[in-house]
């Protein structure tokens, strides 16, 4: 089935540093990325759509400055927290559906990477 | 109006025990509907998707009412590995529109 491979799976960093999250479509391509964010006993939460080619579309509330995407393949998109801080400190998740797969795929999910800022 | 409303629960049942889980979908051109587990730390995984005319996978059922809006989830003869949060996921368009999750505790 389809896989999304992201890493790192945990990081942690000093405050003011920036961290890149990669995420690959293993054996699809993922011309649409989603970034969620969810903090302990919360909802995910949808930061931004990239899309492969184009400039990611961020979610109210999200400084696009600061959580920069780039989606420059079908098969890579990326997540950098820039000058992080301990309020950034949650855990990120990536999906994708399989546009290739006919229909409406479900999301394919990265397993995640758990972001600690100290 | 959220586009999908889920009870977070917790929905706290015996081992052996039948229990379901509701979504309602405002949109009624939503296209697609899926569930997912999540544990603790970890990232949702597809349970199943959920087709027009109800389907099961084992111990599982998802149905879809389309008039009501909204799709379920009944679980049969809970083990203790059913402990996870329950996301429903409803598609239409390019976008995907998640449930808040309903939290699960089996009990021995």
């Amino acid at each position: 089935g389809a896989v999304v491979s992201q890493h790192p799976s945990r990081v942690i960093c000093k405050s003011g540093t920036s961290v890149k999250i990669e995420c690959r479509s293993l054996d699809f391509q993922a011309t649409t990325m989603f970034w969620y964010r969810q903090f302990p006993k919360q909802s995910l939460m949808l930061m931004a759509t990239s899309n492969e080619g184009s400039k990611a579309t961020y979610e109210q509330g999200v400084e696009k400055d600061k959580f920069l995407i780039n989606h420059a393949s079908l098969t890579l998109s990326t997540l950098t927290v820039t000058s992080a801080h301990p309020e950034d400190s949650s855990f990120y998740i990536c999906s994708a559906p399989d546009r290739g797969a006919g229909g409406v795929s479900p999301l394919h999910f990265g397993n995640g990477t758990r972001l600690t800022v100290t | 109006r959220k586009e999908v409303e889920q009870d977070p629960g917790p929905f706290n049942v015996p081992e052996g025990a039948t229990v379901a889980f509701n979504c309602t979908y405002s949109n009624s051109a939503s296209q697609s509907f899926f569930w997912y587990r999540q544990d603790c730390r970890k990232e949702p995984k597809l349970l199943m998707s959920v087709y027009s005319s109800g389907n099961e996978d084992g111990r599982f059922t998802a149905q879809l009412n389309r008039a009501s809006q909204y799709i379920s989830l009944l679980i049969r003869d809970s083990k203790l590995s059913d402990s996870a949060t329950y996301l429903c996921v409803v598609a239409w368009g390019n976008q995907f529109y998640f449930g808040t999750g309903t939290s699960l505790t089996v009990i021995p």
